[in-house]
């Protein structure tokens, strides 16, 4: 596609309810990333995708947190037993590894996540 | 644990006043960006900074990268309404590493 899409773009639960988050990045961007953003703040790290392969998942809060990536291509990240704390925007960016410098990440728009 | 620390967290300013922002760390990076986001979107490239003591121009955004890599500014001239936005650096050391963001609001 066109540009990084994210669905869905607001998410209200229940606290204790399991969420997916989905991210299609640009055709072709071999590297994926999930990002979150509280209100006003700095991006943190998630996971990183290669292809399908996730060689980074530092990031990852608790084992509540888990990401998957299928045919090089959609992501998903869930989230199990959701927390008041979760609450924050998720990002998703694609990038070309080889062109990072030139082109960065393109981000998508997020998903607000909001666990009431 | 690579950081990035940016001041001021947040600037508000009126329109036609002159700012800079930094971005600090104790690490070295191989390159440096610095992304714009405005509210319900997802950040967008402004600039890459690669060798130290770099220069880039955009318009009246200049972005210098330091010396020894380990830090950044933005400069903003004659800041207009348009440059509101949370500013964010980014060091390239695997993945990007981002700084907490610079808010900033430009009046009328």
């Amino acid at each position: 596609g066109a540009g990084v899409s994210q669905s869905p773009s607001n998410k209200v639960t229940e606290k204790g309810k399991d969420v997916e988050l989905r991210c299609d990045p640009i055709s072709g961007h071999t590297a994926l990333y999930w990002y979150r953003q509280s209100l006003g703040q700095g991006l943190e790290f998630l996971i990183y995708f290669q292809g399908n392969s996730a060689p980074d998942k530092s990031g990852l809060p608790s084992d509540r947190f888990s990401a998957e990536r299928t045919g090089g291509s959609v992501s998903t990240l869930t989230i199990q037993r959701t927390q008041q704390e979760d609450s924050a925007v998720y990002l998703c960016a694609s990038s070309l590894v080889p062109r990072l410098k030139e082109h960065g990440y393109t981000f998508g728009s997020g998903t607000r996540l909001t666990v009431v | 644990t690579q950081l990035l620390e940016q001041s001021p967290q947040f600037l508000s300013i009126q329109e036609g006043e002159n700012l800079t922002v930094y971005c600090n760390s104790s690490s070295v990076f191989s390159s440096l960006q610095w992304y714009r986001q405005e509210p319900g979107e997802g950040p967008v490239l402004l600039v890459t900074v690669v060798t130290g003591g770099e220069v880039k121009k955009l318009k009246r955004l200049t972005f210098q990268f330091g010396d020894a890599r380990k830090d950044s500014s933005l400069h903003i001239t004659a800041a207009q309404p348009g440059d509101t936005g949370l500013y964010l650096c980014a060091g390239l050391g695997g993945k990007l590493i981002f700084g907490q963001g610079t808010e900033l609001s430009v009046k009328p």
